[in-house]
């Protein structure tokens, strides 16, 4: 069974700041793996999806890695922006089985 | 263009009660799919329909819970004797096609379904 762990659950930094979070996944058979954006009270954004043969995404000051063979993936925020405060989550897409697997989130805050 | 929607928002109902919640999803889309999410909690995956069909129910709790797709379009998540611990977030979302490595998940809003 698939599982997905976030770490850290909460991170709290100053505005302008790089930061990196990080997912990891116990089944290295996937599909491929997704970062979603969500913001309180609201539904998931999609922020990049990266196929299992590619080892990274870009899409403007994010930048996500994959490690399928140690089940990792991070996602790096580039120059933090108060605007980017929200709940991020990592979600596994597993061979064979056509559901997304998350992690609980890691609720990031910048602050001004 | 119009995204994934999801009615009502909010549904407030009293425990034993049926709801149906409603979900539209992006036009042309393939693959739509159903997850709750409790408070502090990532989503949970409840169902899968590929077309009209259900190809994977296999998180659907008990078998109070029912969904169906019926025109391969709207799909309705309906839930029989309510229970307190219904309570949650059902999100739905849908995707192209579903089958492919490059299939983006686009979600609905969501309904907060609350039980008395």
């Amino acid at each position: 069974k698939q599982e997905v762990t976030q770490i850290p659950a909460a991170l709290s930094v100053p505005e302008g700041e790089n930061l990196v979070l990080n997912c990891s996944f116990t089944d290295s058979a996937i599909y491929n793996l997704q970062w979603f954006r969500q913001d309180p009270g609201k539904g998931l954004t999609s922020l990049l999806l990266i196929q299992s043969s590619q080892r990274e995404q870009t899409s403007g000051r994010l930048n996500a890695s994959l490690d399928k063979s140690s089940g990792r993936s991070t996602l790096y925020i580039a120059a933090s922006q108060p605007g980017d405060s929200a709940t991020y989550l990592c979600a596994v897409n597993s061979r064979g089985a056509q559901k997304l697997v998350f992690g609980q989130g890691t609720r990031l805050t910048i602050n001004p | 263009g119009a995204g994934v929607s999801q009615t009502p928002s909010n549904k407030v109902t009293e425990k034993g009660k049926y709801v149906e919640l409603r979900c539209d999803p992006i036009s042309g889309h393939t693959a739509l799919y159903w997850y709750r999410q409790s408070l502090g909690q990532g989503p949970e995956f409840l169902i899968y329909f590929q077309g009209t069909g259900a190809a994977d129910d296999s998180g659907l709790p008990n078998d109070r819970f029912f969904a169906v797709r019926p025109e391969g379009s709207v799909s309705t998540l309906k839930i029989q004797r309510t229970e307190r611990g219904d309570s949650a977030v059902y999100l739905c979302a849908s995707s192209p096609i579903g089958l492919a490595v490059t299939d983006t998940q686009y979600f609905g809003p969501g309904t907060r379904l609350t039980v008395l």
